[in-house]
């Protein structure tokens, strides 16, 4: 059971948009609505910011929207800002009744 | 407001048995969804592990299966962490978590296992 493809990083200037691939299987991603997003900022808790795909949980900007085609989900990021920059990771439920993270993708807001 | 705060030694020898609590405030365990863990090895992106229902149900890693146990304690509002046989691989930040089978929705501050003699 590999990890899901995420590409290492990412970077973007203030007020600019960044999408961030994940790319799973017909086993996952390609199977499920169920991809999720998280945000992690080195040393606190990883903080839910898309689930079911495309669905905000209560509090996060609509600034963050995610999508899917076939095996590959995508999170956007639309008028980056500084707070922005952190790790991000993608989730799947899969087949075997599990989940699975991607790899993370760093994001530098420049 | 659904908090989660793990516990347990920092330290642990190889060979030995890793165990972790997780105390749940502000939702009972017993009134639903999956309570589990995640990991982050040093450098590395996050590893889930598993998670349990609150009826005990169990769903573990592939990779994993073999040496870990989760299990819950509604008396105590608290789930647990067991892995046995751990190696240097086995040191990671250690998250336990909340959410339906689908995805995490509450997570705990971590806490950093060290696997060394």
């Amino acid at each position: 059971q590999s990890a899901l493809t995420q590409p290492a990083s990412v970077s973007g200037s203030p007020g600019q948009s960044i999408t961030i691939s994940c790319t799973g299987s017909s086993s996952d991603v390609g199977n499920y609505n169920y991809v999720s997003w998280y945000q992690h900022h080195p040393g606190k808790a990883p903080k839910l910011m898309i689930y079911d795909v495309s669905k905000w949980p209560s509090g996060v900007s609509n600034r963050f929207s995610g999508s899917k085609s076939g095996n590959t989900a995508s999170l956007t990021i639309s008028g980056l800002q500084a707070e922005d920059e952190a790790d991000y990771y993608c989730s799947s439920y899969t087949s075997s009744s599990t989940l699975m993270f991607g790899g993370g993708t760093k994001l530098t807001v420049l | 407001q659904v908090q989660l705060q793990e516990s347990g030694p920092g330290l642990v020898k190889p060979s030995e048995t890793l165990s972790l609590t997780c105390s749940v405030s502000g939702y009972s365990i017993s009134s639903g969804y999956y309570w589990g863990w995640v990991r982050q090895p040093p450098g590395r992106g996050l590893e889930w592990i598993g998670y349990v229902s609150h009826s005990g149900s169990t769903y573990y890693s592939p990779s994993l299966k073999s040496r870990v146990t989760i299990s819950v304690d509604t008396s105590k509002n608290q789930f647990s962490l067991r892995l046995s046989s751990v190696t240097a691989a086995d040191t990671a930040v250690y998250y336990c978590a909340r959410g339906p089978l689908t995805y995490r929705d509450y997570w705990g501050q971590g806490t950093l296992v060290t696997v060394s003699s």
